[in-house]
């Protein structure tokens, strides 16, 4: 089943800013928009937020989401080295009726 | 609070099959549907189906249909997946997860499944 596309990684410097980005089409990420989940080495993932929702309660305010057609966006501002982990959005495809992710985006921070 | 606590780390021969569970506690187990995701070493998360605990229907894969089936015990507030006729591919962490409106919301803690003659 076809997956939403990510980049596989993203490096940026110690308080700098980084946006990370998941395309799919109109029966997934342009129907019902994309969450974003956080996944740590060694640790399952960790549900941050979704495209079109405001930022749920204990969600640092350094990350923020949001979503323009097939494209659902992660930005994640003053890099900090506890956000070095593995970013992956996820959807509902309509036409599959499946849950389809990303490959996920590794962020390092230098 | 929300808790998903998945059975332990299996072991199984090519060609058999493995069944695994996840105890919701915290929140109505009926009210969410149930994903069930694996992560193959190094890779990435792969969907492989959800399962409806109030009525009992299900949604998988493509990949999977015909290996998989997920159902629940509502009495224990439990699902559980088996995947049958293993192979070395399947060696894997699979989670469940907690189907909320916007996404896959709480998730197991994982458990490592290891196809291996």
């Amino acid at each position: 089943q076809a997956g939403l596309a990510q980049p596989p990684s993203v490096s940026k410097g110690l308080r700098q800013t980084a946006t990370l980005t998941c395309t799919g089409n109109s029966n997934n990420v342009g129907n019902q928009g994309a969450a974003w989940l956080q996944q740590h080495q060694g640790h399952p993932p960790k549900f941050l937020s979704h495209s079109d929702n405001s930022r749920p309660s204990g969600m640092s305010e350094r990350f923020s989401t949001s979503r323009s057609g097939n494209t659902a966006s992660l930005t994640i501002t003053g890099l900090q080295p506890e956000d070095e982990a593995d970013y992956y959005c996820s959807a509902w495809d309509s036409s599959l009726s499946a849950r389809v992710f990303g490959g996920g985006t590794k962020v390092t921070v230098l | 609070q929300v808790q998903l606590v998945q059975s332990g780390a299996e072991v199984k021969k090519p060609g058999a099959s493995v069944k695994v569970s996840c105890k919701a506690s915290g929140y109505t187990f009926t009210g969410y549907y149930m994903h069930w995701v694996r992560q193959a070493p190094g890779q990435g998360l792969e969907w492989m189906g959800r399962i409806n605990p109030n009525s009992g229907g299900t949604n998988y894969a493509r990949k999977f249909q015909g290996r998989v089936t997920m159902t629940r015990d509502t009495s224990i507030n439990t699902a559980f997946m088996e995947l049958s006729r293993l192979r070395s591919d399947d060696t894997a962490i699979y989670y469940c997860a907690r189907g909320a409106p916007a996404g896959p919301d709480y998730w197991g803690q994982g458990l490592q499944v290891t196809v291996s003659s």
